[in-house]
């Protein structure tokens, strides 16, 4: 069966663009989490999906950050006027169910802002 | 607040040694799941176990075990008669039991290389 996918896989951009990333979680999965990873750090959790409504936004770095899950599945992270400390490795995990089970993390995107 | 430590940034044994990845993890919560993943240089996360805080067993599952120790606060990973297959990152991972709406709490990880 499919698992997560995340395009575009990879990603420069320039100081300044704006970049949207999408994610395809597993079918059916109601749980969607986007986390960021920096280079030889562990993920850190930016927002949380239930279906469509966005329960947790409290790891959005700034208001440059947008999440949004419109139709309950494939979700988008939207980031403006890019900086260079955006670069880093943007994950998306989904889950099953609501109640801390396991999380299926996609491949990951890898921004560059050049 | 959360936080979970992994002192280790990097461990280097030879192919067929166990080795020990060492996990310590703060919460407040008396209610919690721990979790171990791997991140082999592909990049993507691969979960490994989810252990709920009230479930002190240890658990075997091949050349993989886990020893939790609620009294010092640890979830420790050992892989036993290492293989060249087991390098790459392993993190260990923390949520509360509120629904998983704050998502997992990540320690900084191990880098383990196993040599030939």
């Amino acid at each position: 069966g499919a698992g997560v996918s995340q395009s575009p896989r990879y990603k420069v951009a320039k100081r300044g663009q704006d970049v949207a990333l999408r994610c395809d979680p597993i079918s059916g999965h109601v749980s969607l989490f986007w986390y960021q990873q920096a280079l030889g750090q562990g993920p850190e959790f930016l927002t949380y999906f239930q279906n469509e409504a966005q329960l947790d936004k409290s790891g959005l770095p700034s208001d440059r950050f947008f999440a949004e899950r419109p139709e309950g599945s494939v979700s988008t992270l939207k980031i403006q006027r890019t900086q260079q400390e955006d670069s880093a490795v943007y994950l998306c995990a989904s889950s099953l169910v609501l109640v801390n089970n396991e999380q299926f993390f996609g491949p990951g995107t890898r921004l560059t802002v050049l | 607040a959360q936080k979970v430590t992994q002192a280790q940034t990097e461990i280097s044994v030879v192919e067929k040694e166990d080795v020990t990845l060492d996990c310590v993890y703060e919460t407040r919560d008396t209610t919690y799941y721990l979790f171990w993943y791997k991140q082999p240089p592909s990049g993507e996360l691969v979960f490994l176990i989810r252990r709920n805080s009230f479930d002190e067993q240890n658990e075997i599952s091949g050349r993989y075990s886990w020893n939790f120790q609620k009294s010092t606060s640890s979830f420790n990973f050992t892989i036993t008669a290492s293989q060249v297959v087991d390098s790459a990152v392993y993190f260990c991972a923390l949520s509360d039991a509120g629904g998983g709406a704050d998502g997992l709490t990540f320690g900084k990880g191990t880098h383990l290389i196993i040599q030939p």
